[in-house]
């Protein structure tokens, strides 16, 4: 079946500091990749998403380019700042339902 | 954007009683909405799919008779945990499909 892996944390960086967090998948067709943000107490929000390969999807500095060729869906951020501490989750679409496989998630904390 | 409602927002119930949470879409209509089950620091499980008209689906693993699910109408679906137990103390959270999933608050149910 479907499946997600991400890159365990926590993980913790100063301000300004790169962010980058690995997601790998395992899907039958093409599926629709994203990234949610979990801030913390809140449900989660869509960060970004691609839907086909080689798209990229880009917000609030993060991006995700989707690579068929090594099926990955890497998360980065240039620059981060102390409200990006949050957890984020990689997840997919199969190809045939509605139905989201996350990831583990991964804890990320900035500090300032 | 699409917005996804959820109540209570926080809940804390005696053990053996039985506890509904409201999920609506609040501007489309969703003929589809899951519900997830998020423990602690871990990812969020997919407990099921909730279908207007009709019976849920419910994951392999996942009490039907425990937690019962009621998609009432286009635009609302309940959550009822039955004769809840301190370990049905998690946090709860809908989502609604329209082209990608959007999100509920999430509802934090603490039975003591």
């Amino acid at each position: 079946g479907d499946s997600v892996t991400q890159m365990e944390g926590p993980v913790t960086l100063s301000e300004e500091a790169f962010l980058t967090i690995n997601c790998t998948y395992t899907a039958t067709g093409y599926p629709s990749l994203f990234w949610y943000v979990q801030y913390p107490g809140e449900g989660l929000q869509l960060l970004l998403k691609a839907t086909k390969a080689d798209d990229k999807g880009s917000n609030k500095g993060f991006e995700a380019t989707y690579r068929k060729e090594t099926t990955s869906f890497h998360l980065e951020k240039g620059s981060v700042q102390v409200s990006d501490s949050a957890v984020y989750f990689c997840a997919l679409y199969g190809s045939n339902d509605y139905k989201l496989s996350f990831g583990a998630g991964t804890t990320v904390t900035v500090r300032a | 954007g699409a917005v996804v409602s959820q109540h209570p927002s926080w809940v804390i119930c005696k053990s053996g009683t039985s506890v509904k949470i409201e999920c609506r879409s609040l501007d489309f209509q969703a003929t589809t909405m899951f519900w997830y089950r998020q423990f602690p620091k871990q990812s969020l499980m997919l407990m099921a799919t909730s279908n207007e008209g009709s019976k849920a689906t419910y994951e392999q693993g996942v009490e039907k008779d425990k937690f019962l699910i009621n998609h009432a109408s286009l635009t609302l679906s309940t959550l009822t945990v039955t004769s809840a137990h301190p370990e049905d103390s998690s946090f709860y959270i809908c989502s609604a499909p329209i082209g990608t999933q959007y999100f509920g608050p999430g509802t934090r149910l603490t039975v003591l």
